[in-house]
């Protein structure tokens, strides 16, 4: 079983639309929880970080973290064309910066 | 955020040529960058772990030898494929840990190699 599980997807979804990313995880000694967005051919791209459970919201961006039932999630609100891309979690403890990533949901906001 | 610059950003070569890819930190020095690999429609995969002034400590299955790794200075770590083969077509990425010493990382844009 992977210590990280992520939703698989694919999502297609109509501009405007809530979407909801999740992941779950095994490792309790996860404490730090990123939300990366790659698109096709590039680098990720840094969306949200979070330490510990509870939200943070940034823009049309909520980073949620469950850590009870070891569940994150991200939510875009009023999602856009632009937000279509593949969408990457990801989970670390105290060892800076070796993280284990989700497999990666792809995203596709259709105008 | 930091910005990581990679280069190339994409390469192609003949089998059993060596591909050099460079890493740099433009605005922080990075004592830690990783190195990954990653196959389409898959996640990132953690090749090496690259410390300044010291040897990179690999993850298990990946050949040492045959992915070389450099981190002689505090802004750059480099990558050398050696003696590529059609099986190391692939798209690496490399990531560095924010400066303030955080769990962030922040990824160079990626190189396409693709062995003829």
């Amino acid at each position: 079983q992977k210590e990280v599980e992520q939703d698989p997807g694919p999502l297609s979804v109509p501009e405007g639309a809530i979407v909801s990313l999740n992941c779950t995880y095994s490792n309790s000694a996860f404490q730090y929880f990123m939300w990366y967005r790659q698109y096709s051919r590039k680098g990720p791209e840094l969306l949200m970080y979070t330490y510990s459970s509870g939200n943070k919201e940034d823009g049309r961006f909520t980073a949620q973290v469950d850590k009870s039932s070891k569940y994150i999630s991200l939510f875009i609100r009023d999602s856009q064309p632009s937000d279509s891309a593949t969408y990457l979690c990801a989970m670390t403890g105290q060892r800076a910066g070796k993280s284990t990533f989700g497999d990666g949901t792809t995203l596709t906001v259709k105008p | 955020g930091a910005v990581v610059s990679q280069h190339p950003s994409w390469v192609i070569c003949k089998s059993g040529t060596s591909v050099k890819i460079e890493c740099r930190s433009l605005d922080f020095q990075a004592t830690t960058m990783f190195w990954y690999r990653q196959f389409p429609k898959q996640s990132l995969m953690l090749m090496a772990t690259s410390n300044e002034g010291s040897k990179a400590t690999y993850e298990q299955g990946v050949e040492k030898d045959k992915f070389l790794i450099n981190h002689a200075s505090l802004t750059l770590s480099t990558l050398t494929v050696t003696s590529a083969h059609p099986e190391d077509s692939s798209f690496y990425i490399c990531s560095a840990i924010s400066p303030r010493g955080s769990e962030k990382l922040f990824f160079g844009s990626g190189t396409q190699l693709s062995v003829l």
